[in-house]
């Protein structure tokens, strides 16, 4: 079945330390977006990449890096220097196209930093 | 840039009953395009229903439809005939249909709907 995974679902990880989370898909979209979700603040865009070896900056993106070195595949990490971490973030895809504009979310993983 | 409110943090309804979840946006452009996810309390996000800002027919899927009112920069969701699986964050989401570098979404803090038995 296509879709994107997230893996793992629940990541611990002590202060200081960089984590990277990763995030897979087999739709064969060109586009990929990374979210981060807060309680009573959405989703707000962290980074997002419309091909290979291409990246912007979200909203967000302070804290946080990102590379895109296949097509499939959108890894985040989340370093040191991000200064509220835990949060729930979210993995997406779209096809990159005009006419089309629906993006597929992964099922997320919650990250909690202590 | 745009901005999505959703004016309801909490709403509830009881089963079989309807009931609407608003949504206002702000933008300066013409093309663009509107979208109600779902979120149930597994996180995943799923797609509910979508406009696009050229048509002028409300969108509709099954229970769920949309009042697209394009002058007022509103977009609310009817939910007719509620079950106990409609419980969810309901959001709310903004794309431009500009292209380049905007086909990111921008969301709504959510409202939380609960369905009574």
């Amino acid at each position: 079945d296509g879709g994107i995974t997230q893996s793992p679902k629940y990541l611990f990880r002590k202060e200081g330390q960089n984590v990277t989370l990763s995030c897979e898909q087999n739709l064969n979209h060109d586009a990929m977006y990374w979210y981060r979700q807060d309680p009573g603040q959405g989703l707000r865009l962290i980074y997002y990449s419309q091909i290979v070896n291409d990246f912007q900056k979200g909203d967000i993106a302070e804290g946080y890096s990102v590379s895109r070195e296949k097509k499939e595949s959108f890894p985040l990490t989340v370093t040191s220097a991000q200064k509220n971490p835990t949060a729930f973030y979210l993995c997406a895809s779209s096809i990159f196209v005009v006419s089309s504009y629906e993006q597929y979310f992964g099922p997320g993983t919650r990250l909690t930093v202590t | 840039a745009q901005t999505v409110t959703q004016s309801q943090p909490e709403m509830s309804v009881q089963e079989a009953e309807t009931v609407t979840l608003s949504c206002t946006y702000d933008t300066s452009e013409s093309d663009y395009y509107l979208f109600w996810y779902k979120q149930p309390p597994s996180r995943q996000m799923i797609l509910v229903i979508r406009q696009e800002a050229y048509k002028q027919q409300n969108a509709t899927e099954n229970r769920f439809s949309v009042n697209f009112q394009k002058a007022a920069k509103s977009f609310s969701l009817k939910i007719s005939d509620s079950q106990l699986g409609d419980a969810a964050m309901y959001f709310c989401a903004y794309r431009s249909g500009s292209g380049g570098s905007n086909y990111k979404l921008t969301f709504g803090k959510g409202t939380l709907l609960t369905v009574n038995p």
